[in-house]
């Protein structure tokens, strides 16, 4: 069965910590997502890699690196956390061959910065 | 470039009644569709897609949608509403490309009354 897992359901963080979240697929897929989700903004793109070491910046990427050192697993890094960062953080992944480019998610994390 | 509307943000139903949840997109070409559900607390998970062929699609849980090129339209709908469908619904568009992101509307909250 797909899988995607993300290291933490919830996260409570103070502002000006590096906070890492984590994102593992199972399937062999290329191509790995981290989108923001806010009530009334639906998901936003914030960064995505094609690659093993490869990133593409996404919509909102200000305030957010990734990290990309093997196929199964990328990580979204907040440099310095802020109020404003608090949000739910999903991260899924794609296959760059397959026929309908649908992506899994994972359960996402709930990110608060106090 | 793209972009996603969906009309409504909350719908609320009876149980029993139909649902029908809207959403209309901007592409242009015509694009791969994806509804996706999500339940509380959880990730997004694939209801349906459309992306060649036989317009109308069916998903799981009862649901559906039509892709009409005309109207620019992919709206969900379920001929009877059930309690378990209350959620937040997504509609999302790819261009052919593998491996590029999906673009989301902000998303609508179904509810569902006794």
């Amino acid at each position: 069965d797909v899988k995607v897992t993300q290291s933490s359901r919830y996260l409570v963080k103070r502002t000006g910590e590096k906070v890492f979240l984590e994102c593992v697929q199972d399937m062999d897929h290329e191509n790995m997502f981290w989108y923001r989700q806010d009530p009334g903004l639906g998901l936003r793109l914030i960064y995505f890699s094609y690659d093993v070491k490869m990133k593409e910046k996404g919509d909102i990427p200000e305030g957010y690196s990734v990290s990309r050192e093997k196929k199964e697993r990328f990580s979204l890094i907040l440099e310095s956390a802020s109020t404003n960062q608090t949000s739910m953080y999903l991260c899924a992944s794609t296959r760059t061959a397959a026929s309908s480019y649908e992506q899994y998610f994972g359960p996402g994390t709930r990110l608060t910065v106090t | 470039a793209q972009s996603v509307t969906q009309l409504g943000s909350h719908v609320s139903v009876s149980e029993g009644a139909l649902v029908l949840l809207r959403c209309n997109y901007s592409s242009s070409v015509p694009p791969y569709l994806f509804w996706y559900v999500q339940y509380p607390n959880q990730g997004l998970q694939l209801l349906l897609k459309y992306t060649t062929g036989a317009t109308l699609v069916k998903g799981i849980n009862g649901f559906e949608a039509e892709f009409k090129k005309s109207e620019t339209s992919f709206h969900l709908t379920k001929p009877s509403a059930h309690m378990s469908d209350a959620a937040e619904y997504f509609c999302a568009v790819s261009l052919y490309q593998a491996g590029t992101a999906l673009i989301f509307g902000k998303g609508t909250t179904l509810s569902v009354s006794s």
